[in-house]
């Protein structure tokens, strides 16, 4: 099992550019996380889907971001266009959606700098 | 506005002693909790979890005590090791849905 796989590891990009993060779950899971972490925040959670729907975006920032999950192995977090603070670690963590008492699986996360 | 609240951001332990880590939570639906553990340049692991029907679970080194009327957790590492050195984050779930949300860590560093 090759575990949640994200990509970019990193990313450096200019204020005002789109910026695309990608996440591959765990085959089987069928629930999806996106988090930020920040120094002030922790980890926040963004979004999360389950069987590929959207639950709860409440923890999007703003309408600059955005996310998809058009299949149950592949989904995008947008942020067009970009700002410095949006600057962080951005995680992906995918679980089984009935067996969620292990908590999630994590990928390496995507470093994003925004300048 | 933050449910979980991790109010130490740091903590040094001398190799061998007591490593406690606490967690205050304001949400009176939140049912399980656990306990991740986070090394730089990677993401959290899972380290330990407790139901609100319990108010300890151990496992090896690592044990877990759940206050629920105080709305507070606990993480004891007893004895810690230099290898422990990391970022602990606790997270609590609601009765309803799968989503746990996050405190902002503890960085525990262990000195040889």
């Amino acid at each position: 099992d090759a575990g949640v796989i994200q990509s970019p590891r990193h990313e450096v990009t200019e204020m005002g550019q789109e910026v695309t993060l990608r996440c591959k779950p765990i085959s089987g899971h069928n629930s999806l996380f996106w988090y930020r972490q920040t120094m002030m925040r922790g980890l926040e959670l963004l979004i999360y889907f389950n069987n590929n729907v959207p639950i709860d975006d409440s923890g999007m920032p703003e309408d600059r971001f955005s996310a998809k999950m058009p299949n149950a192995s592949f989904s995008t977090l947008k942020i067009q266009p970009s700002e410095p603070r949006d600057s962080a670690v951005y995680f992906c963590a995918s679980s089984r959606l009935l067996d969620s008492n292990y908590g999630y699986t994590f990928g390496s996360g995507t470093r994003l700098t925004v300048v | 506005d933050q449910q979980v609240k991790q109010n130490s951001p740091s903590l040094s332990v001398q190799e061998g002693r007591i490593s406690i880590l606490n967690c205050d939570y304001t949400n009176s639906m939140f049912d399980y909790f656990l306990w991740y553990k986070k090394y730089p340049a990677e993401g959290p692991t899972f380290l330990i979890s407790i139901s609100s029907i319990k108010d300890k679970n151990e496992d090896g080194r690592f044990t877990v005590f759940l206050n629920k009327s105080a709305k507070h957790l606990s993480l004891h590492i007893v004895p810690s090791q230099p290898g422990d050195s990391a970022v602990y984050f606790c997270a609590a779930r609601p009765n309803t849905g799968n989503q746990f949300y996050f405190g902002t860590g503890t960085s525990l560093t262990v000195i040889p």
